[in-house]
Order: C-alpha cells, then sequence, then structure tokens
C-alpha cells in the first residue's frame, strides 16, 4: 500500500517528558513537512526536509527537532522546551520540481500532553 | 502577518446549491495555488490546483477560478453535498517545490440535507 504513515494516532504523554512522533512514507518523495494544528487555526510548519540529512525549520520550531536519515522516514521530537505542545500534528510529503507542491497528507498523530 | 487569507471561518449552504470559498493573497510572487480538504482528526486531502498561468480549472463539482491582479481565488463546488462538509484549506506557494507552501486558517463548510 502506498501512502504516509504516522503512527501513533494518539499519543499521551506527561509534561516534561520528550516524544518522537513518527512518520514514514513509501511514495519515494523527496520532501517531507511536518505541521502543527490547533483547533480554529490552520496549519503551520514546524520543519521541512527536501532532501535526506538536511533540513530546515518553518515558522514555529522552537521546541521542537527532526532528523532526516533515511528518505522514507521523518520523525519529529516534541522536547519539553515545547510550551504548548498539546495539538494535532500531520506530517506531508512532496515530490520535487517545478509544479510538484502538491503536499500529500498522513492521517496525523493527536499528542495530548498530561 | 498572514500571506494567505480566508476571511470566512465558516459558511453555511443546503444540499445541491453552489458552496463558494474565498481565499485571498498578498504575496505577488505566489505561482501555484491548491485547496485541500480536511475531516476532524484526518489529514487534508489534496482537492484541485491551479497554476498562474490559468485563471480556471475544473475537476467535476469543483471549480476553482484565479484573479491574478485581484490576488484573489474561489473554490465553487456545485451541487453542494453533505459529503462535502469539512474543512477547506487555501494554500500557495511559488515556483518549485524549494519555495514552502503557505496554507491559509480554513473554511469551516457545513451542507445542510
Amino acid at each position: 500500500d502506498g501512502g504516509i504513515t504516522q503512527s501513533p494516532k494518539y499519543l499521551f504523554r506527561k509534561e516534561g517528558q520528550n516524544v518522537t512522533l513518527s512518520c514514514e512514507q513509501n511514495l519515494n518523495h523527496d520532501a517531507m513537512y511536518w505541521y502543527r494544528q490547533d483547533p480554529g487555526q490552520g496549519l503551520r510548519l514546524i520543519y521541512y526536509s527536501q532532501i535526506v540529512n538536511d533540513f530546515q525549520k518553518g515558522d514555529i520550531a522552537e521546541g521542537y527537532s527532526v532528523s532526516r536519515e533515511k528518505k522514507e522516514s521523518f520523525p519529529l521530537t516534541v522536547t519539553s522546551a515545547q510550551k504548548n505542545p498539546t495539538a494535532f500534528y500531520l506530517c506531508a510529503t512532496a515530490g520535487v520540481g517545478i509544479n510538484t507542491d502538491t503536499q500529500y497528507f498522513g492521517p496525523g498523530t493527536r499528542l495530548t500532553v498530561l | 502577518d498572514q500571506q494567505v487569507k480566508q476571511n470566512s471561518p465558516s459558511l453555511s449552504v443546503q444540499e445541491g446549491r453552489i458552496s463558494i470559498l474565498n481565499c485571498d493573497y498578498t504575496n505577488s510572487m505566489f505561482d501555484y495555488f491548491l485547496w485541500y480538504k480536511k475531516y476532524p482528526a484526518e489529514g487534508p486531502t489534496f482537492l484541485i490546483s491551479i497554476s498562474s498561468i490559468k485563471d480556471k480549472n475544473e475537476d467535476g463539482r469543483f471549480t476553482v477560478f484565479l484573479n491574478k491582479s485581484a490576488k484573489h481565488l474561489s473554490l465553487h463546488i456545485v451541487p453542494s453535498q453533505p459529503g462535502d462538509s469539512a474543512v477547506y484549506f487555501c494554500a500557495a506557494s511559488g515556483q518549485t517545490s524549494y519555495d514552502k507552501v503557505i496554507f491559509g486558517p480554513g473554511t469551516s463548510l457545513s451542507v445542510i440535507p
């Protein structure tokens, strides 16, 4: 099955703990993205990666970290420095090149910090 | 400063009628525009896109119109169906995938049976 997998769908953590959200894709897409959605708000870009072993900060990178060791995987770590981590996290992928900006999204992970 | 704006947070339409969702942008360098549909607790799904060289793109019940001089685009859904009830995000980007895609805040559409 081709697609983007995010696991788990629901995640609960205690305040002060780091947590890593998984994103895996088998679409052979070069670019991968992490977004955060809060109630009543749009999608805000956390980090993105256009190529393996390279990534850039998005608009709200503080308190988050990523790695891109493999093309298929782009895990996001929500650290204890993130002041308001409870949110719905979305991973997306895209091909690279002119007019291939269409991003395809995974099902999302709902993170709740207690 | 929001580069992509969707000024209507919500919209209600009767089943069978036309739904018109609006989007405005401020960056004249945007070259490619997309609409996504999102159900609660799911990832957004790509719906339709338009390049700046066109002013209209149609796909079944969905049509996107682009007015570059006004920096405005709209999504028309005809006829609207209850299953269309979702949040719709407008998005814009530059000429290549190396430009970030900027999403608007979304419009929640309710289609009333």
